[in-house]
């Protein structure tokens, strides 16, 4: 799986959009883009995942590049329940997720 | 529909003992997958398994060992427990194998060694 570089962590404030970035410039062509996100003491929560075109559920929209080295998640109306760690992860494996470090998002009122 | 459920929830164990957790998948979810997560870290693969037959692992000892049920549940097996087996250990399930199968979490197991 590529090496993704996500910042250590962000603010965003409750009500705004929360853009979160990701790097993945070694992304191959099969790897599809996967967003976790982790609330303290639970387990990781499927967000997202893509491709190459932009996706959107109800819970976030992912943008790619259009060279696919780079993707953000986007959380519309960020609350104070989305204060998480949040991971991106490019896959290529059939069976395993490679988590890194991930962004620690706190959504402050 | 029922998420991924673990169990137990928590646990307490010493030095040298062995311990079973237990996962049970999404209904209709035949793939398990097995991570192990340390405090301050991201979670990190040990198994997975896709009708009954183990597909990948991870960078773990042999003290660890899985295995998958005609019912697609799982168990997950250490031996010989060390003070750095504590942490939090997850289940995900997911329909099948694939890299295009998003794998769902349950909310693990934390298991202590004392």
């Amino acid at each position: 799986d590529a090496k993704t570089t996500q910042p250590p962590s962000m603010d965003c404030a409750e009500g705004r959009a929360a853009n979160l970035p990701c790097n993945h410039s070694t992304i191959s062509g099969n790897e599809y883009v996967y967003w976790y996100r982790q609330i303290h003491s639970q387990g990781p929560q499927y967000i997202i995942h893509g491709l190459k075109n932009n996706e959107t559920n109800e819970m976030a929209s992912l943008i790619i590049t259009e060279d696919r080295k780079s993707s953000t998640l986007i959380l519309p109306h960020a609350t104070l329940r989305d204060t998480a760690v949040y991971y991106c992860i490019a896959r290529s494996n059939d069976y395993k997720l490679s988590f890194g470090a991930g962004t620690t998002v706190t959504v402050r009122a | 529909d029922a998420g991924v459920t673990q169990s137990p929830t928590h646990l307490i164990k010493t030095r040298g003992q062995h311990v079973t957790l237990r996962c049970s998948p999404i209904s209709g979810h035949k793939s398990v997958s097995w991570y192990q997560q340390v405090l301050g870290q991201g979670p990190q693969f040990i198994f997975q398994y896709y009708e009954k037959e183990e597909r990948g692992r991870g960078n773990f000892p042999d003290r660890f060992s899985a295995r998958q049920f005609p019912n697609y549940s799982s168990e997950l097996n250490v031996n010989a427990l060390l003070l750095g087996d504590s942490a939090l250990y997850l289940c995900a399930s997911s329909r099948r194998g694939g890299s295009n199968q998003p794998q769902h979490f349950g909310d693990g197991t934390r298991l202590s060694i004392l």
